[in-house]
Order: C-alpha cells, then sequence, then structure tokens
C-alpha cells in the first residue's frame, strides 16, 4: 500500500530564507504526488502535482518540487520565503483508479520576520 | 461564489446526538470526498462518490453514512456521536487525477 512520510514535524525560517520541505513515499508503481498547502482554520490548497515527464514542477506561490524515483523522493522548495507561508504543508501521494490520495502527516512552517 | 462549500463550519453537540454536515461544489466535478483531519492535523479519507455511486469506504464506523443525492452534493451524517468523533472534517471535489478542491472544513466537537 502506498503510504508518505515527512521527516519534518515543524520547521521555522526567517523570511527571506530559502525553503525545503521533505517528502519521502512509497508505492510500487510510479505514483502521482502532490503537495498542498493548508493556512490555519482554512481548508487544504494545491499548490503543484506531478504525474509524469519533467522531474522538476513548478507550482504556485513560487513553489517548486522535485521528484527523485532513486529517492523516492519529492521535495518541496522555495527559494524566498514571504512571512505568509507560514502554514501547514501537506506531501500526498496518489494511485490506484478511484483518485484516493494518501496524505503525509504534514510540516508545519513558521517564519520569522 | 465557493466552489466547494460545507455547512455548517462550526458544530458542538452532546454525545449521542445525531448530526449531518452537508457539502456542494460547483465545479462540475464528477468525484467527491470526505476527511476526516485530527487533532494532530493527520488526514484520513472516509468516504469517496463518484457521480452518485459509493466507490470508496475506508474503515469507518457505520454510525457515519454518507449521502450523495446528486454529484454536486455530498453529505455526512454521523449517529451516536462519541467524544473521538471531535475533528476537522473536510469535503473535497475532484475531476480525475488526484488535484483535489478542499471545502474550509467543519469543525465538530462533541461534549
Amino acid at each position: 500500500a502506498q503510504s508518505v512520510t515527512q521527516p519534518d514535524i515543524h520547521i521555522t525560517v526567517s523570511e527571506g530564507a530559502s525553503l525545503e520541505l521533505r517528502c519521502n513515499y512509497s508505492y510500487g508503481a510510479t505514483p502521482y504526488l502532490f503537495w498542498y498547502v493548508q493556512s490555519p482554520g482554512q481548508g487544504l490548497q494545491l499548490l503543484l502535482k506531478y504525474f509524469s515527464g519533467d522531474t522538476l514542477v513548478q507550482g504556485i506561490k513560487g513553489f517548486e518540487a522535485e521528484f527523485k524515483r532513486s529517492q523516492s523522493s519529492f521535495n518541496l522548495r522555495k527559494p524566498s520565503v514571504h512571512w505568509s507561508d507560514a502554514a501547514e504543508y501537506f506531501c500526498a501521494v496518489g494511485a490506484g483508479s478511484y483518485d484516493k490520495v494518501i496524505f503525509g502527516p504534514g510540516t508545519s512552517l513558521s517564519v520569522i520576520p | 461564489d465557493t466552489a466547494v462549500s460545507q455547512t455548517p463550519k462550526y458544530l458542538v453537540t452532546q454525545m449521542g446526538n445525531d448530526k449531518s454536515i452537508k457539502c456542494e461544489q460547483n465545479l462540475g466535478h464528477d468525484t467527491m470526498y470526505w476527511y476526516k483531519q485530527d487533532s494532530k492535523k493527520f488526514l484520513k479519507i472516509m468516504f469517496s462518490y463518484n457521480n452518485k455511486e459509493l466507490i470508496i469506504n475506508e474503515t469507518v464506523p457505520n454510525r457515519f453514512s454518507p449521502k450523495s443525492p446528486d454529484k454536486a452534493h455530498l453529505n455526512l451524517h454521523i449517529n451516536s456521536l462519541e467524544l473521538g468523533d471531535s475533528a476537522v472534517y473536510f469535503c473535497a471535489s475532484s475531476q480525475g487525477g488526484g488535484s483535489y478542491t478542499f471545502g474550509s472544513g467543519t469543525r465538530l466537537t462533541v461534549v
């Protein structure tokens, strides 16, 4: 069965610093991979997704992620973090015929002004 | 115009009561979902409907019963509420490929 791990429960970065959030997945075939963001009191919003092709994926809000099959990873990056990026970030893997998406445990991002 | 709307946003109720949460999407998507987010922010899929047909039914107590009167609506009815049911319940919709649009959630508190 597919699963997702996010090794970092909580990360704090300074505004303007670069960011990398780690994600590892477990799935036998080529997975669909996603990053979602959840601002406080809100639902989740899709940042970006990987289905196939170019392993470097661009998303909204200046985020990008890189799929590395050899490492079973799909890490999220942003070159310069803004205070408004403080939120919970979820990596997710989708597989199977019914679009069932399994979410990782999330990484909470705090941004220091 | 909200794409996926859930009502109510907050729900406080006593143990043993029965309650419903409603969800509507105006995106024309074929598939709708219910997810439960616990106090540690962990998200777990509960149910999925594709064009009014139940296609995913995870290990959820049978006190939880989803109903989809049409493909734009997916409601969740919960009988005999327990303290452990306290969570945030999210509705989502998708047109395939796992790209979901989420509602803003219903925070259920059972006292």
